[in-house]
């Protein structure tokens, strides 16, 4: 069965820089390329960003590109996203997902229950 | 990347058939057949159910349908069922190799 374990969310004071991590099992994570897609409280859902399946390459949407780093240890099948110079508007429910392809993000065929990051002081 | 749009809510009754739409630009949903649909019940995660714009992934009702025109994707839900209640997204892949969601549309069975 493949599963997504998120991790690392929780209050975080603005300009705080929390990692998130993401334990994936059930499926052969090297073969994937994996993203992060986050939604407000009562808003949509918006992608954040995603890995090629080596690491080598990343995608980020224009709202946290400079401020997040999506990363990948495939020896330990978990992604991370290391969130910088946080504000309250990146409060938000953090999903970590699965694409179907390994190369661009195409479509996401598995999600995580997903980790809160609440920002305010 | 600004969102997809979709209209904010959509109902039918049981044994109904809806169509969601979804408008984009020809740098997303008219430029390739990457159009994805998610359904996301309330306080769950979403869950892939049309993939490739008509694709259904393994375990998916044939009541969900998807297709395309133009800068436009539709998901047509069939035979509407109570537990069809949820909020719907479309996603597409986009030229600049990043991802956008649709606004979201609320479905109420009646």
């Amino acid at each position: 069965e493949v599963q997504l374990l998120e991790s690392g969310g929780g209050l975080v004071q603005p300009g705080g820089s929390p990692r998130l991590s993401c334990a994936a099992s059930g499926f052969t994570f090297t073969y994937y390329a994996m993203s992060w897609v986050r939604q407000a409280p009562g808003k949509g859902l918006e992608w954040v960003s995603t890995i090629t399946s080596s690491g080598g390459n990343t995608y980020y949407a224009d709202s946290v590109k400079g401020r997040f780093t999506i990363s990948r240890d495939n020896s330990k099948n978990t992604l991370y996203l290391q969130m910088n110079s946080l504000r309250a508007e990146d409060t938000a429910t953090y999903y970590c997902a699965k694409d179907q392809w390994e190369s661009i993000p195409h479509s996401f065929d598995c999600w995580g229950q997903g980790t809160p990051v609440t920002v305010s002081s | 990347q600004s969102a997809l749009t979709q209209p904010a809510s959509v109902s039918g009754s049981p044994g109904q058939s809806i169509t969601i739409s979804c408008t984009g630009t020809s740098s997303d949903v008219g430029g390739y057949d990457y159009v994805s649909w998610y359904q996301q019940p309330p306080g769950k995660a979403p869950k892939l159910i049309i993939f490739d714009v008509s694709k259904r992934p393994s375990g998916v009702s044939h009541r969900f349908s998807g297709s395309k025109s133009g800068n436009t994707a539709s998901l047509t839900i069939s035979g509407l069922q109570a537990e069809d209640e949820a909020d719907y997204y479309c996603g597409s892949y986009t030229s600049t190799i990043t991802y956008v969601f649709g606004t979201g549309t609320k479905v109420t069975v009646l």
